[in-house]
């Protein structure tokens, strides 16, 4: 079955730093997608990706999916307090079709430190 | 435009009671799914209601159970609660068919079994 790996499992930044999340896949991804958690409550949907190359930003947050679509990256840029929380990368669980049936990696709990 | 909401966001029952979780999906969306996360990992998939029948199921027993009504609102039911039942319930709606079926994700049900 597909297994999703985040890394690293928790990351302490000062304000301002850059950072990377990473998510490897053991089977090709059809559908990459990343959310943010803050401890207890839901899921906030923050990028969908889904074909090999694809690159997508918003503020100042960009996710990546490599060619082979079996890893991504996401990436902040100057962090900030706001960005602190638990990162979740999710897979559509599927051979090709999207089947809105997730798997999710077990999240990187990001602290930026002022 | 309401988002995905759900109901009780706190419960707490014994061991060998049953409990009903409610989820009220975003406005437009037809399908709903049910997450468990359990401390410290990622949600896990427990079903997906469409056209109010269960269309997709993970890895979970017959104790748990759901529900879709016609106005795609939704009910999660776990009977013969077990200790390791505590967890994060999360609900997540979607629109089956659309270009791209970003699931959104509900607050969550912080569910307490002692």
């Amino acid at each position: 079955s597909q297994e999703l790996e985040q890394s690293p499992q928790s990351l302490i930044v000062q304000e301002g730093k850059n950072l990377t999340i990473n998510c490897t896949s053991s089977k090709t991804l059809y559908g990459l997608y990343w959310y943010k958690q803050k401890y207890g409550e839901g899921l906030i949907f923050l990028m969908m990706l889904q074909k090999g190359g694809e690159e997508k930003s918003h503020e100042k947050i960009t996710a990546k999916l490599d060619e082979k679509k079996q890893q991504s990256s996401l990436h902040i840029t100057a962090s900030q307090p706001s960005h602190a929380g638990i990162y979740l990368c999710g897979a559509d669980k599927s051979d090709g079709g999207a089947t809105n049936k997730l798997i999710f990696g077990t999240g990187t709990l990001l602290a930026v430190q002022p | 435009d309401a988002g995905v909401t759900q109901s009780p966001t706190h419960l707490i029952k014994t061991r060998g009671q049953q409990v009903t979780l409610r989820c009220s999906p975003k406005s437009g969306h037809d399908t709903v799914s049910w997450y468990q996360q359990a401390l410290g990992q990622g949600p896990q998939f427990i079903f997906q209601y469409y056209e109010e029948e269960e269309r997709q199921r993970g890895n979970f027993p017959d104790r748990f159970s759901g529900h879709q009504f016609p106005n795609y609102s939704s009910e999660l039911n776990v009977n013969a609660l077990l200790l390791g039942d505590s967890a994060l319930y999360l609900c997540a709606s979607s629109l089956l068919g659309a270009v791209q079926e970003t699931q959104y994700f509900g607050p969550g049900t912080r569910l307490l079994v002692l």
